[in-house]
């Protein structure tokens, strides 16, 4: 059965960090683009990184470019994110997914004083 | 970056109903290797997103054929027929064919 497992989340103060991890199985991890997507409260589906299969190329989204760093561990089949110098408008539930048929149940993300 | 403009924005359907929801791109979703990246996604209330159809029209494993999926270029459509009560929830298409990938604003579908 393929599972994508996020952890990580939780309420954390604007200007602050937090890391994101997403744990593969049942599939060949290290075969995949893997992707984190977001989506605020009550909005819709909004892409955020990705990630080649080897870890070599990743991709931002604007709005989180210089903030957020996006890696893998194809060893332990763990896909990652790291969220630096967070904002308010970071709020919003992560999805880890392969932007196709695999996506984790998402990890909610509060940036609040 | 590319943008997909789906339409309606929400639909109301009766049960046993047919739905069709319009997905178009602002540039054409054809690679360079000639295959077509557009799929199609239901989000259910509560849920993770769940691919329904993948490359225009092939339905995902475990996807009844209610769900049909047509288009090219920069048009396409996803057709639900006999709407059942699981069917509820926002569909969205995404474009992987460009980078970066982007998703359509949403559609929501709603019992009449």
């Amino acid at each position: 059965e393929v599972q994508l497992v996020e952890s990580g989340g939780g309420l954390v103060q604007p200007g602050r960090s937090l890391k994101l991890s997403c744990a593969a199985s049942g599939f060949t991890f290290s075969n995949y683009y893997m992707a984190w997507v977001r989506q605020a409260p009550t909005k819709g589906l909004e892409w955020v990184a990705y990630i080649s299969t080897g870890g070599g190329s990743t991709y931002y989204r604007d709005s989180v470019k210089g903030r957020f760093t996006i890696s893998r561990d194809n060893a332990k089949s763990t896909l990652y994110l790291q969220m630096d110098s967070l904002r308010s408008e970071d709020t919003a539930t992560y999805y880890c997914t392969t932007l196709g048929g695999y996506w984790g149940q998402g990890v909610m993300v509060t940036v609040s004083s | 970056d590319v943008v997909l403009t789906q339409t309606p924005v929400s639909l109301l359907i009766s049960l046993g109903g047919q739905a069709s929801i319009s997905c178009r791109s602002s540039q054409s979703l054809v690679h360079s290797n000639g295959n077509t990246y557009l799929h199609w996604y239901l989000q259910k209330p509560g849920q993770s997103p769940q691919l329904l159809i993948y490359q225009v029209s092939n339905r995902f494993s475990g996807i009844p054929d209610r769900f049909s999926g047509s288009g090219s270029g920069t048009d396409f459509t996803l057709k639900i027929s006999r709407v059942e009560p699981e069917d509820l929830g926002v569909y969205y298409c995404l474009q992987r064919t460009h980078n970066p990938p982007t998703f359509g604003g949403g559609t929501k579908l709603e019992l009449k």
